[in-house]
């Protein structure tokens, strides 16, 4: 199975910083990488699929680059409403599809 | 609109059964793959199940073959997890969740459209 290792975990940043999150995969999984943001109590939302194409309606803010074994997720400018739990899902090697433990973004 | 509902779930004692339902509205059921996924509180993401249009193709989690099913009725828009000798580590919410495409060279699958999620508490 491929596993999904997110860093960090957890990060604190304020309004208007940029943010970085990594996603490696165990083995390649060429750039077949998607992307979510869960809000505490609600369903995951799609961001990024296919490691960089932003799904419709994402700002553009989000962006999604990397191919093999390492992905990031980039927030260009971090807005109130972006506080939430990223997650990252590989779609190459199913099944099991597999998700990364995810990185919780908190206000600093 | 897109909308997936879904339904079912509840408190039951281990061993027990849990039939879990999911509505989908606003697309055409019979052309996406859809997937079960699951998150335990305080915790990640976990997939679940996920089967094909038609239903031909159905895999499974590894902590959960054996003991869930999943099926779907193509002309209700209708999609079932029925969950058997269940355990307190199935606790969760249980979410739904349609299979899109995008092709280039390749297709590259991703969950585009997901429910509400359901809760499912098995305890004693």
């Amino acid at each position: 199975d491929i596993q999904m290792t997110q860093s960090p975990s957890s990060l604190s940043a304020s309004v208007g910083d940029r943010v970085t999150i990594t996603c490696r995969a165990s083995q390649s999984i060429n750039n077949y990488l998607n992307w979510y943001q869960q809000k505490p109590g609600k369903a995951p939302k799609l961001l990024i699929y296919a490691a960089s194409n932003l799904q419709s309606g994402v700002p553009s803010r989000f962006s999604g680059s990397g191919s093999g074994t390492d992905f990031t997720l980039t927030i260009s400018s971090l807005q109130p409403e972006d506080f939430a739990t990223y997650y990252c899902q590989q779609s190459y090697n199913t099944p099991p599809l597999t998700f990364g433990g995810g990185t919780k973004v908190e206000i600093k | 609109q897109v909308q997936l509902v879904e339904s079912g779930g509840g408190l039951v004692k281990p061993g027990g059964s849990l039939r879990l339902s999911c509505a989908a509205s606003g697309f055409t059921f019979s052309d996406y793959y859809m997937s079960w996924v699951r998150q335990a509180p305080g915790k990640g993401l976990e997939w679940v199940s996920y089967l094909g249009g038609s239903g031909g193709t159905i895999y499974y989690a590894d902590s959960v073959k054996g003991r869930f099913t999943v099926s779907r009725d193509n002309a209700k828009n209708s999609l079932s997890l029925q969950m058997n000798s269940l355990r307190a580590e199935d606790t969760a919410v249980y979410y739904c969740a349609r299979w899109s495409v995008y092709r280039d060279d390749f297709s590259y699958y991703y969950m585009d459209v997901w429910g509400k999620g359901t809760t499912v508490t098995v305890s004693s």
